[in-house]
């Protein structure tokens, strides 16, 4: 039990579907994030998400829409991706405002785009 | 910029010796957190240990330590006594105070390979 949940744990999907992560915490956190990890590439931090209020975009496209309707859930609404969007996204929170906070994150979903 | 850069793509180690992973950081903020991060191929990140820039000691987790030099801005992972599960991918993170600490970068990554 990690303690931060993200389903489904896999997903395909075609360019033209449309599909959403899911994220949930249940440590008290106020602040989630989205990554995308891809394989010989760094950590990319997409989203963050401070007491339910987007604080980093970093120039993620539009294809890429986040909502977090509370402190608790974290969605990744995906809409005509690309094949090289393939990738583990991964969820994760941590305490707003809190250096020393560590991230914890969830299992991932390895995202597939045929 | 990447702001992490962890210089060794892949390690091996004897099982039971110690191996340090590299990591140095860029910043120009006198507060920021360094984070230590294991990842084995089930995917999910495990947070190991943490310093602060204003930590007088080296951080230290049962088999996990920190060598934080901070003229050098170097937050090396040291393990001791590696074991057959410390297989993994190891990350290393910084925490700066933009966006109101809630922005956390991290490195490509070292391959940890612990042999028997």
């Amino acid at each position: 039990e990690t303690g931060v949940t993200q389903t489904p744990r896999h997903l395909v999907m075609g360019m033209t579907n449309k599909k959403s992560l899911k994220c949930e915490q249940h440590l008290g956190h106020n602040a989630m994030y989205w990554y995308k990890q891809s394989a010989k590439k760094p950590l990319e931090l997409m989203f963050v998400y401070s007491l339910e209020e987007r604080v980093e975009n970093n120039s993620v496209p539009s294809r890429f829409s986040p909502e977090c309707p509370n402190s608790s859930h974290l969605f990744l609404h995906l809409h005509t991706l690309q094949p090289e969007d393939s990738a583990l996204y991964l969820c994760a929170s941590s305490l707003s405002g809190s250096q020393n906070s560590p991230l914890h994150f969830g299992n991932g979903t390895r995202l597939t785009v045929t | 910029a990447q702001k992490i850069t962890q210089t060794q793509p892949g390690m091996f180690v004897q099982e039971k010796e110690a191996v340090t992973l590299d990591c140095t950081y860029d910043t120009s903020d006198p507060s920021y957190g360094l984070f230590w991060y294991k990842q084995p191929s089930s995917g999910e990140m495990i947070f190991l240990i943490y310093q602060g820039s204003y930590d007088q000691q080296n951080a230290t987790e049962g088999r996990y330590s920190l060598n934080f030099q901070k003229a050098r801005k170097s937050a090396n992972l040291v393990i001791s006594a590696s074991q057959l599960g410390d297989s993994a991918m190891y990350f290393c993170a910084m925490r700066e105070p933009q966006n109101n600490n809630n922005d956390m970068r991290f490195g490509a990554g070292t391959r940890l390979t612990v042999k028997p």
